[in-house]
């Protein structure tokens, strides 16, 4: 079936552009997950949808990003006035949602900010 | 916050060699995932371990989880070059709390 999708695939911008990010998730995942990974390094948790409850934005880096989720299936990350430190690639993950699942991610979004 | 060390950082074997990543934690774990990133891909995840001193193997991979659940590992034998990648744990507390992940470059 169908993975999790993302899009773009890639995204250049100019500093102090806003940009937006879409994550199609594997359908019926009630979770959906946004991480960051800078060039080189780990990933960063920054944001957990689980079904209708409220979000968890504790990862979120500053208020210049946010993220929603309409109708419990896409997601939009938007990152506001945009950074130099802002590049890496942001992926975002679904799981059926239940403790101790494993998530599916998909292929990411490149950012560059020049 | 809940912080989970993986060491080595980068590994560089010949091709046949045996390999192991280590991840540690300051406390107790209540599970630990792993996961597999190929260059220029995502990560795709392995395998999930709960219970204190699991083993777990998957063809030529090794997982064990510490008897006191702080501390896990991996372990490839005789590794090929489809194992190059980097090999990252993870404790699933809803969201996942990644460990820095350890680079495998595997020479033919």
């Amino acid at each position: 079936g169908a993975g999790v999708s993302q899009s773009p695939s890639n995204k250049v911008t100019e500093k102090g552009k806003d940009v937006e990010l879409r994550c199609d998730p594997i359908s019926g995942h009630t979770a959906l997950y946004w991480y960051r990974q800078s060039l080189g390094q780990g990933l960063e948790f920054l944001i957990y949808f689980q079904g209708n409850s409220a979000p968890d934005k504790s990862g979120l880096p500053s208020d210049r990003f946010s993220a929603e989720r309409t109708g419990g299936s896409v997601s939009t990350l938007t990152i506001q006035r945009t950074q130099q430190e802002d590049s890496a690639v942001y992926l975002c993950a679904s799981s059926p949602g239940h403790a101790y699942n494993e998530q599916f991610f998909g292929p990411g979004t490149r950012l560059t900010v020049l | 916050g809940q912080q989970v060390m993986q060491i080595p950082q980068y590994q560089h074997v010949q091709e046949g060699e045996d390999f192991t990543t280590y991840c540690n934690s300051s406390t107790t774990l209540s599970n630990i995932q792993w996961y597999k990133q190929r260059p220029g891909g995502h990560p795709v995840f392995l395998i999930q371990l709960v219970k204190s001193g699991e083993v777990k193997k998957q063809k030529r991979l090794t997982f064990q989880f510490g008897e006191a659940k702080k501390n896990s590992s991996l372990h490839i034998t005789a590794t090929q070059t489809t194992d190059v990648g980097t090999y990252f744990c993870a404790l699933n507390t809803d969201k996942l709390i990644f460990g820095t992940g350890t680079r495998l470059q595997v020479f033919p």
